[in-house]
């Protein structure tokens, strides 16, 4: 059964930091990878989406690696600033459905 | 731009009423899914259709039901509302068809079951 983990759960950083957030999966057959956004009490934003035979998409200053191989994931945010700040989901998309499994998130702070 | 639309923002039931939580997208997709989601267990598929009449379960389909009868909207129903259901609740769209389409998501529904 697909696992998705998602380290650290929490992160806090300055204002400008370049950082990474970690998603690992433990089935590499998966058709597709994707990260989201949620900001507290709302549904969730759709920020890129990394399909099997990829790796990686970039969206301004975000970008977005996938290693099928070694079943992981990194969502790379460069010069960080405070309305970054929110809750960072990856979900992988398994083969021949269009389910997602996701796994429970990393809550980021960007402090000025 | 897609837009998900999830008919409350907050909702509070008893237990043992039968609540109907609505969802209507507007981007003529194929799929919806219902998903919970809580504290440290993130989310969960709940139910998903890929097309109308179409359902299949998800991962925590107990105590739930569905209803698609037209394209645009999804329907869940908590057919006799319970305690543990109290949860934020949130509908997704994407195309069908190739499975690499990106969800759309609503602004989720709170519900409290008292």
């Amino acid at each position: 059964k697909q696992e998705v983990t998602q380290i650290p759960a929490a992160l806090s950083v300055p204002e400008g930091e370049n950082l990474v957030l970690n998603c690992s999966f433990t089935d590499s057959a998966i058709y597709n990878l994707q990260w989201f956004r949620q900001d507290p009490g709302k549904g969730l934003t759709s920020l890129l989406l990394i399909q099997s035979s990829q790796r990686e998409q970039t969206s301004g200053r975000l970008n977005a690696s996938l290693d099928k191989s070694s079943g992981r994931s990194t969502l790379y945010i460069a010069a960080s600033q405070p309305g970054d700040s929110a809750t960072y989901l990856c979900a992988v998309g398994p083969y021949n459905t269009d389910k997602l499994i996701f796994g429970t998130g990393t809550r980021l702070q960007v402090f000025p | 731009d897609v837009k998900v639309t999830q008919s409350s923002r907050y909702l509070v039931k008893r237990t043992g009423e039968k609540v109907f939580l609505e969802c209507v997208q507007d981007m003529d997709h194929e799929n919806m899914f219902w998903y919970r989601q809580d504290p440290g267990l993130g989310l969960r598929l709940i139910y998903f259709s890929y097309d109308v009449k179409m359902k299949e379960k998800g991962d925590i389909p107990e105590g739930y039901s569905v209803s698609r009868e037209k394209k645009e909207r999804f329907s869940l129903i908590l057919e006799s509302a319970s305690t543990n259901q109290t949860s934020m609740y949130l509908c997704a769209s994407s195309n069908g068809g190739t499975g690499i389409q990106p969800q759309h998501f609503g602004d989720g529904t709170r519900l409290s079951i008292l």
